[in-house]
């Protein structure tokens, strides 16, 4: 099956530091990748869409400077957290959407900014 | 625009069987998926139904109305494991759009 790798799974970060997420498609070419961030016992709430070769789209609410997103190629889009505040702790996930209309998720990263 | 909406928590016994139900509104239907999330961890796909009626995958069935918009979950033979919560989505677009998630616990 279609796999999505992210790194790091976490990391901890002092507050108004940068960190960047990578998330990979490993086997499969994926023009189009998916955000999510999620809080505690809430549900997954999508920041942005990713297309290879172009801006990413941001939901409304998201800041697209302090979320900086870049799809450079098929296979990896990256997520550059900027500045990272304390509120900024959370569950990150990516996913890829395959051939179908299917999305694979990667495993998630767990920031914590202190 | 969509709206969908589960249960926030359900409790069921070891053994048993839970239906956990969603229901939503959208304007264009594109199928309705099923993802377990296991705390601390990403979704996995369960499910994903396009046509009205019941699928089954071992232990776990799904069911779909579409003139209804209406989707269940169904848990047979329950495990310990199985304490996740479960959540309904829809696509919208290229997007997939996710219900709050039903929180299962399993009692022994």
């Amino acid at each position: 099956g279609a796999v999505v790798s992210q790194h790091p799974s976490w990391v901890i970060c002092k507050s108004g530091t940068s960190v960047k997420i990578e998330c990979r498609s490993l086997d499969f070419q994926a023009t189009t990748m998916f955000w999510y961030r999620q809080f505690p016992k809430q549900s997954l709430m999508l920041m942005a869409t990713s297309n290879e070769g172009s801006k990413a789209t941001y939901e409304q609410g998201v800041e697209k400077d302090k979320f900086l997103i870049n799809h450079a190629s098929l296979t990896l889009s990256t997520l550059t957290v900027t500045s990272a505040h304390p509120e900024d702790s959370s569950f990150y996930i990516c996913s890829a959407r395959g051939p179908s209309t299917e999305q694979y998720f990667g495993p998630g990263t767990r920031l914590t900014v202190t | 625009g969509q709206n969908i909406d589960q249960p926030t928590e359900m409790t069921a016994t070891e053994g048993a069987i839970v239906q956990i139900n969603c229901t939503y509104q959208t304007s264009g239907f594109n199928g309705l998926f099923w993802y377990q999330q296991h705390a601390g961890e990403a979704p996995t796909f369960l499910s994903y139904n396009v046509l009205d009626g019941l699928e089954e995958k071992g232990r776990f069935s799904s069911f779909l109305s579409r003139s209804k918009g209406y989707s269940y979950l169904l848990l047979k033979e329950l495990q310990m494991k199985d304490s996740a919560s479960y959540l309904c989505a829809i696509p919208s677009g290229d997007k997939i759009i996710f219900g709050k998630g039903t929180r299962l616990h399993i009692l022994p």
